[in-house]
């Protein structure tokens, strides 16, 4: 298993301003994910960050918009930049378990930054 | 593309009636999970199914992979108050995971 810490849980923005999420994984794990999730909707993949690489990006979302660092196994961040009231949402950390089973593993998911930007 | 569909979108049950969610993609999946996600929470895994026809039980939830791997259930037997939550069906496809939708289910007392 693993323990996500996600940083800050909830914060409210003005428009125009940049905030960024943190994300602190208890074990080491290749890849990160971050998803979105607007109110009632479900989760929508944002990109995948490996540590060493560029993160790569669904259609949709762009790195000027969420730039990603991943600077060691344990840590990543995402930055929502330039935000505007459409961005209000929950950003969620996900990592996969090391439990493989033909491919893939369940993913754990940090408890969440609920973003409002006014 | 890849679209999975998952229905109903709501469901409202009397606590003790039974529950199904099911999950129809358009193209055959390598595998699939399930997810449940409390009110306020974060999604928390609950199975993976990667076997044509396979069939899990986890207490009173089953799930179901089909034949074809294009479709998938989770079915709750006499559904309880702590069944409350949205329930996602999800699936992975190159190291990246995918969410559909998400059925909502509230339990009456």
């Amino acid at each position: 298993s693993a323990v996500i810490s996600q940083k800050p849980s909830r914060d409210i923005c003005q428009r125009g301003t940049s905030l960024t999420i943190q994300c602190q994984v208890d074990s080491q794990v290749t890849m990160m994910f971050w998803y979105r999730q607007q109110p009632g909707q479900s989760l929508t993949l944002i990109a995948t960050a490996n540590q060493g690489s560029e993160a790569t990006y669904e259609s949709g979302f762009v790195i000027d918009k969420f730039p990603i660092s991943r600077p060691n196994l344990t840590f990543s961040t995402l930055t929502v930049s330039n935000m505007s009231p459409e961005d209000s949402s929950i950003y969620l950390c996900s990592v996969e378990s090391p439990d493989r089973v033909f491919g893939t593993g369940e993913l754990f998911f940090g408890e969440g930054s609920r973003l409002t930007v006014l | 593309g890849q679209q999975v569909m998952q229905i109903p979108q709501y469901q409202h049950v009397q606590e003790g009636e039974d529950f199904t969610t099911y999950c129809n993609s358009s193209t055959t999946l390598s595998n699939i999970q399930w997810y449940k996600q409390r009110p306020g929470g974060h999604p928390v895994f609950l199975i993976q199914l990667v076997k044509s026809g396979e069939v899990k039980k986890q207490k009173r939830l089953t799930f179901q992979f089909g034949e074809a791997k294009k479709n998938s259930s989770l079915h709750i037997t006499a559904t309880q108050t702590t069944d409350v939550g949205t329930y996602f069906c999800a699936w992975g496809n190159f190291n990246k995971f995918y969410f559909g939708s998400g059925t909502k289910l509230n339990v009456k007392p």
